[in-house]
């Protein structure tokens, strides 16, 4: 978890809500990534930067915005948070690399969201 | 949609022995990664093999990749109490597709 902090570490809100995590690293990687996990569904991309400002939709994107306007800062936001967003929520960063390199990613403590 | 699906999905074992987790994916790779999450925690890159890898050893972990079969094999030797984690595979580039996850309990 060296490196990277998120925040909160545990929040409960109610539904409806807005809410934002931020992610916060000090290894100046380029790429940072938002992930929720969910029983029996492993890890899923919400979405990621690769870069100041730059950023694309993952996998799970509905419901949910992105921001980073600082190399170091991603913030994930829930505009109108819903049950079904209860989740793990972990943040990830990496480096560029080559194709057949790969890009080994490095994550968060975590946040644990409940939306009542 | 997940890209790897692991197998079995849990796996309890005694200290000492060996535990050997499965991973297939659906589409061709460049590299496929393997991660270790032990409970309330972030996940922690464990190795990277290569697509033109077919073995690659680190400590007591060990991997294989068959890709004429699209499937990945994690093998831990002589496991310890520590080991007990859950275990990912993960496929892509800049974006990774993990699996279900493995998880793996080891008893004293």
């Amino acid at each position: 978890d060296a490196g990277i902090t998120q925040s909160p570490r545990h929040k409960v809100t109610e539904t409806g809500t807005p809410v934002t995590l931020r992610c916060h690293q000090t290894e100046n990687h380029r790429y940072m990534y938002w992930y929720r996990q969910d029983p029996g569904h492993g890890l899923r991309l919400i979405h990621y930067s690769y870069g100041v400002k730059d950023t694309d939709k993952g996998e799970v994107s509905d419901g949910y915005s992105v921001s980073r306007s600082k190399t170091e800062d991603f913030l994930l936001t829930l505009e109108s948070a819903t049950s079904s967003q209860t989740s793990v929520y972990f943040c990830a960063i990496s480096e560029s690399k080559g194709t057949a390199q790969g890009n080994e990613q490095f994550f968060g403590p975590g946040t644990r969201l409940t939306v009542l | 949609s997940q890209q790897g699906e692991e197998d079995p999905q849990a796996l309890s074992i005694q200290e000492g022995e060996n535990a050997t987790m499965n991973c297939s994916y659906k589409t061709s790779i460049n590299n496929l990664q393997w991660y270790r999450q032990n409970s309330g925690r972030g996940l922690v890159h464990l190795i990277l093999i290569r697509s033109n890898e077919r073995e690659k050893h680190s400590g007591r972990l060990r991997v294989t990749l068959d890709t004429s079969k699209k499937s990945s094999s994690l093998l831990i030797t002589a496991s310890r109490a520590a080991d007990t984690a859950s275990y990912f595979c993960a496929t892509g580039f800049q974006k990774l597709v993990f699996g279900t996850g493995t998880r793996l309990l080891v008893s004293p």
